[in-house]
């Protein structure tokens, strides 16, 4: 079985400051790891994955994350927040054989503070 | 690319209608489609998945006849809520994935806003 923890489910940054938003992730088998966005009364917006390629993602909006399997860790980084940064973000994941099926966390809500 | 259009992105209707919502991917033949329920402050709720020209699977506690999917082609998923009532109410939301063994993101609609009055 999958799951995953997404630590803090508030975190606040001043404008310009490192975005750090933790996921950890457990799973039986190896894992595709997924982060989204979502602004208010919106879908979520796919930020980037891992499938097991490069352990170090880049995605969009400056945003990226690294596969840490020995930490079962997937941690969001970007070095300099922005106010249209704010928004809630979700860690997700899935397997081979799971049909694309995704196992969420409970979200961080970042907020950007002047 | 991997747009994914849902419809109407609100909906206020009365007790007992029924209430028909819309998923397209736009740009890319989706072999898989979710439907998903997300009540405030909260994480996204799986409710089923449909594989095109398939029975849809649903998670356990979710009413399938309450909850109709019908995935009729690659590019189209619909979900029917028979007989709303107010504790309907709540945010649906979809996404549609491409085929393969794995890896494949799932690409969102925008949601659907169902308030039952």
């Amino acid at each position: 079985a999958q799951s995953v923890t997404q630590l803090g489910s508030h975190v606040s940054v001043s404008e310009g400051a490192l975005v750090l938003l933790r996921c950890n992730y457990s799973s039986s088998v190896p894992p595709y790891l997924f982060w989204y966005v979502q602004y208010p009364n919106q879908g979520l917006q796919l930020l980037l994955k891992y499938t097991s390629a490069a352990t170090l993602v880049k995605g969009i909006n400056g945003f990226e994350a690294e596969f840490k399997k020995s930490e079962t860790s997937f941690h969001l980084t970007k070095p300099s927040a922005h106010m249209s940064d704010a928004a809630e973000y979700f860690c997700a994941v899935s397997y081979t054989g799971g049909g694309n099926k995704l196992t969420f966390g409970t979200g961080t809500q970042l907020k950007v503070e002047l | 690319g991997a747009v994914v259009s849902q419809h109407p992105s609100r909906v206020i209707c009365k007790s007992g209608t029924s209430v028909k919502i819309e998923c397209r991917s736009l740009d890319f033949q989706a072999t898989t489609m979710f439907w998903y329920r997300q009540f405030p402050k909260q994480s996204l709720m799986l409710m089923a998945t449909s594989n095109e020209g398939s029975k849809a699977t649903y998670e356990q506690g979710v009413e399938k006849d309450k909850f109709l999917i019908n995935h009729a082609s690659l590019t189209l998923s619909t979900l029917t809520v028979t007989s709303a009532h107010p504790e309907d109410s709540s945010f649906y939301i979809c996404s549609a994935s491409r085929g393969g063994q794995g890896g494949q993101p799932q690409h969102f609609g925008d949601g659907t806003r169902l308030s039952i009055l």
